[in-house]
């Protein structure tokens, strides 16, 4: 059973477009982390979202952590070709490990 | 500064090869992590060190061993690759203290085993 799911898997717009991308869980998470991963390197986190309705934006990126810690969001306004990547979400247990969603695989078209 | 640094960035085994996958972070982290990237799967978990002697299994450790040489050394082998284990392989290290601390990465080794 996986325990992020992430969606869409894959998604594919022109430059200047609105995008939304999902990680969902059944489960209540004390915090959930987004990285970005571009083609031949590791992932980068991007932020950390810790309280229940929370919003943290980050230049045109805005991160959205549900009421119910179930689920969050992430919302890019006027995507550019340097927004092209994989976007994953984790959380990371007390024990200090980090489960990842499978991603979602973002194209910008110039 | 360097990071997370990964070697080899490329390797190609024969089924039955063995290899070791070497990891240095130089952030004065106390954990250290491998994890497998697999297309269309994210990113899976094999082991992780949560400080220097200690090592713990993660989702998927069949097939492979670890050492935590010193803080800041991990290494990953494979004792007898199977094509199974063809995968990018990613190191990654982070601070204890605070749940959200986040995992600084290595740029992956590509292991194909044909």
């Amino acid at each position: 059973t996986q325990l992020l799911e992430q969606s869409p898997q894959f998604l594919s717009i022109q430059e200047g477009e609105n995008l939304t991308v999902y990680c969902n869980s059944s489960s209540v998470f004390s915090s959930l982390q987004w990285y970005r991963q571009e083609p031949g390197e590791g992932p980068v986190l991007l932020v950390t979202v810790v309280t229940g309705g929370e919003v943290k934006k980050l230049k045109r990126l805005t991160f959205q952590f549900g009421d119910a810690r179930k689920d969050s969001s992430l919302h890019i306004t006027a995507a550019q070709p340097g927004d092209t990547g994989l976007y994953l979400c984790a959380l990371k247990t007390n024990a200090g490990k980090s489960t990842f969603g499978d991603g979602t695989t973002l194209t910008v078209k110039p | 500064n360097a990071g997370v640094t990964q070697t080899p960035k490329f390797q190609v085994l024969k089924t039955g090869q063995s290899m070791t996958l070497q990891c240095a972070q130089d952030m004065n982290h106390n954990s250290m992590y491998w994890y497998r990237q697999d297309p269309g799967m994210g990113l899976r978990l094999i082991y992780y060190s949560a400080s220097e002697g200690t090592t713990d299994k993660g989702e998927v450790p069949n097939g492979y061993n670890v050492s935590r040489l010193n803080k800041r050394e991990f290494s990953l082998r494979l004792e007898s690759a199977a094509p199974s284990q063809t995968s990018v392989y990613f190191c990654a290290s982070s601070e204890i203290g605070t749940v959200n601390s986040p995992l600084h990465f290595g740029n992956g080794t590509r292991l194909t085993v044909t």
